[in-house]
C-alpha cells in the first residue's frame, strides 16, 4: 500500500511570491492535515480537510490556505511569501485506530523563501 | 506556557544505553499520549500511544504517563544507532482529536 505522498520534495521561492504544494493521502483516507515544521518550533497545525470541506485551522494568517480535491488529494497555497515561512511542510492521513485518530505523515516538501 | 513541553536535546548515548526522553504537559484535562519518531529527511511516524495513566511496553519502547505530575516518559532500553531521530511527543485534545506536538528531542545513539 502506498504511503502519503507530497510534492515538489524541495521548493524555492522569493518573498512576496506564492507557493503551491501538493499531497495525496493514503488510498481510502479521507482527511488530510497539514503541519509546518519550523527549525526549533515543532509541528504546528495549519489545516484540516475532510470529505472536501475545511474542518478546522490553526493560528496561522489566512495567506495560508488550500483546499481538498473529490479524489480526497490536497493543496496547500502560501501568498506573499514571507523569509519566516521556509520550513518543512508536512501532511498526513488518518485512520482511526481504537479510539483514537493515527497519523500517517508524508516526507516533507522543504520550502525555502529567499 | 505552551501545551506541550519537550527539551529540543541533543541527547547523546552509547550505544546499549537505556534512554529516557520526557514531555511535560499542561491541561489537566488530556486523555491520550503519544510518541512519534521522526528520521531525519522523513515525516514523523507513530511509535506508540496511551490512554489515562500508566505504562504501556512495545519491545524495548515503553511508554509512561503521570496525570498527577502531567509527565510523560518514552524509555527506550538498550538504544541501538538506528534509534538516533527526533522523537516527539504529541497530546492529542478537543473533539477533532487534533494533536499538539512537543518540539522533539534529538537522540544520537553512537555506536
Amino acid at each position: 500500500e502506498a504511503g502519503v505522498t507530497q510534492s515538489p520534495t524541495h521548493l524555492i521561492k522569493t518573498r512576496g511570491q506564492q507557493a503551491t504544494l501538493r499531497c495525496s493521502p493514503i488510498s481510502g483516507h479521507t482527511s488530510v492535515y497539514w503541519y509546518q515544521q519550523a527549525l526549533g518550533l515543532g509541528l504546528q497545525f495549519l489545516l484540516w480537510y475532510d470529505e472536501g470541506e475545511e474542518r478546522n485551522r490553526g493560528n496561522f494568517p489566512p495567506r495560508f490556505s488550500g483546499r481538498q480535491f473529490p479524489n480526497y488529494s490536497s493543496e496547500l497555497n502560501v501568498n506573499a511569501l514571507e523569509l519566516e515561512d521556509s520550513a518543512l511542510y508536512l501532511c498526513a492521513s488518518r485512520i482511526r485506530t481504537g479510539r483514537l485518530y493515527e497519523q500517517y505523515f508524508g516526507p516533507g516538501t522543504r520550502l525555502t523563501v529567499t | 506556557q505552551k501545551e506541550v513541553e519537550q527539551d529540543p536535546g541533543p541527547l547523546s548515548v552509547p550505544e546499549g544505553a537505556i534512554v529516557s526522553l520526557n514531555c511535560t504537559y499542561s491541561n489537566s484535562a488530556f486523555q491520550y499520549f503519544m510518541w512519534y519518531r521522526q528520521y531525519s529527511r522523513k515525516g514523523p511516524e507513530l511509535l506508540m500511544y496511551t490512554y489515562s495513566s500508566g505504562n504501556k511496553e512495545d519491545g524495548r519502547f515503553t511508554a509512561q504517563v503521570d496525570k498527577s505530575s502531567k509527565y510523560i516518559s518514552l524509555f527506550i532500553r538498550d538504544s541501538q544507532p538506528s534509534d538516533s531521530a527526533t522523537y516527539l511527543c504529541a497530546i492529542p485534545s478537543g473533539g477533532s482529536y487534533i494533536p499538539t506536538f512537543g518540539r522533539g528531542t534529538s537522540l544520537i545513539v553512537h555506536p
